[in-house]
């Protein structure tokens, strides 16, 4: 079945540095992958997506590469701030269960001052 | 617009009781997903629906259902409650359910069974 694997669970990292958190997918017929960011005791909250027609994209500090043939997929958070702090999570969905949304575990990532 | 809302916020049950959640959309949202967190399992998917009818279903036994509502305010029951089945439950809501949209996540209702 479909499932999304998410590396590592946890990170810390100086503040002003960068991070990178890992997925991978297993559905080949994957083709949407949003970036979802939760804070402590809120909702969570898209940060970034890309389609599988599209092999990078950037916002601002963020951005997210997408190799399909290896099925990958990752997040990057250029000079992270205190703000970042939180939990991210991956996800993928298709074309034919667009709204059937499989997330990876989450990683918790801790900026440190 | 307003965004997705939940009630009731938290809820205590005890084990064998049913519980009735609540979920009203992002207004013109025709999709309504469900998803059950849990520190152990993450974000996992429940069901979702659209214009009334269910139209995706993840892996979970029968004693969870749902229902949509004309207005598109979608309800969650759960029924025979199990210790297993605390968590933060959240539904999130998209226009019409296709690929490459965004969902909307609402606050969530914490579930605590005792």
């Amino acid at each position: 079945g479909e499932n999304v694997e998410q590396h590592p669970s946890t990170l810390s990292v100086q503040e002003g540095d960068s991070a990178v958190i890992k997925c991978t997918y297993s559905d080949s017929a994957s083709n949407y992958f949003p970036w979802y960011k939760q804070e402590l005791g809120k909702r969570p909250q898209l940060i970034i997506d890309i389609r599988s027609n599209v092999g990078e994209k950037k916002d601002q500090r963020i951005a997210v590469t997408l190799n399909k043939t290896a099925k990958h997929f990752s997040l990057h958070i250029t000079e992270t701030q205190p703000e970042d702090s939180a939990v991210y999570f991956c996800a993928a969905s298709s074309r034919s269960s667009a709204s059937k949304i499989i997330f990876g575990s989450g990683t918790r990532l801790s900026i440190r001052p | 617009k307003a965004g997705v809302t939940q009630t009731p916020r938290y809820l205590i049950k005890t084990r064998g009781q049913q519980v009735t959640l609540s979920c009203s959309p992002i207004s013109g949202h025709r999709s309504v997903s469900w998803y059950q967190q849990t520190p152990g399992q993450g974000l996992q998917f429940l069901f979702e629906y659209f214009s009334e009818t269910q139209r995706n279903k993840g892996n979970f036994p029968g004693r969870f259902s749902g229902r949509q509502f004309s207005n598109s305010r979608s309800e969650m029951n759960v029924s025979t409650l199990e210790l297993g089945d605390s968590a933060l439950y959240l539904c999130a809501s998209s226009l019409d359910g296709i690929a490459g949209e965004t969902q909307y996540f609402g606050p969530g209702t914490r579930l605590l069974v005792l």
